[in-house]
């Protein structure tokens, strides 16, 4: 069965630097997806970026990348320019690409901004 | 699109007593699903669908029932409520294809006393 493990409970960072929160996971597969999900104070859940397995090349969206390390099966993401909207619960999380549609998160990452 | 309503917001039950948690989205999406999110143990699936009358279960479905009658709706029944159900729930709907994000409702906070 897959697992998702996001080591780092809760993180802080400066406005206006870098933090890069970590997310590794386990699978015997070779095709999947995986996502980072954003949940601000509101409980919103908010999808941040996205990764297909077969692509070499890590997504982006804006100020936020991921590093994609599949043969470590590494997935982090990278916020630049941190802004006080950034903070959240940060949820990595899984999906084959055959048979179910189920997605297997984290246990998050608590994120805090600091002014 | 109003996207993924749940409702209510909040709910305070008594151990034993029976509720269901509605789930409605209006885009069409083939798969729902039912998550429990608890602190430090993030989102765990209860149940999940991936069409009308069609439904399976998912990591802890235990003392809760769903059906999917329709495309649209797919709600949650705590059959007798147990203070380990105590959780913040969300629906989520997602068009079938494992690349599709899931679209996340607002969730519920159901505590039981």
């Amino acid at each position: 069965a897959q697992t998702v493990t996001q080591s780092q409970p809760e993180m802080s960072v400066q406005e206006a630097e870098t933090v890069t929160l970590s997310c590794t996971y386990d699978t015997s597969e070779s095709d999947y997806y995986l996502f980072w999900y954003k949940q601000p104070p509101s409980r919103q859940m908010i999808l941040v970026i996205r990764q297909e397995a077969y692509k070499q090349q890590n997504a982006t969206e804006n100020r936020f990348s991921v590093n994609f390390q599949k043969a470590a099966k590494s997935f982090s993401l990278k916020i630049s320019d941190s802004q006080l909207g950034d903070a959240a619960m940060y949820f990595c999380a899984y999906r084959s690409r055959i048979g179910t549609y189920k997605y297997i998160f984290g246990t998050g990452t608590r994120l805090k901004v600091l002014a | 699109n109003a996207g993924v309503t749940q409702t209510p917001k909040f709910q305070v039950l008594k151990t034993g007593q029976s509720m269901t948690l509605q789930c409605a989205q209006d885009m069409n999406h083939e798969y729902m699903s039912w998550y429990r999110q608890d602190p430090g143990m993030g989102l765990r699936l209860i149940h999940y669908s991936v069409g009308a009358g069609i439904t399976d279960q998912g990591e802890v479905p235990n003392g809760y029932n769903v059906s999917r009658s329709t495309t649209e709706d797919f709600p949650l029944r705590l059959l007798s409520a147990a203070p380990s159900q105590t959780s913040v729930y969300f629906c989520a709907s997602s068009y079938s294809g494992q690349a599709n994000e899931q679209f996340f409702g607002p969730g519920t906070r159901l505590t039981v006393l």
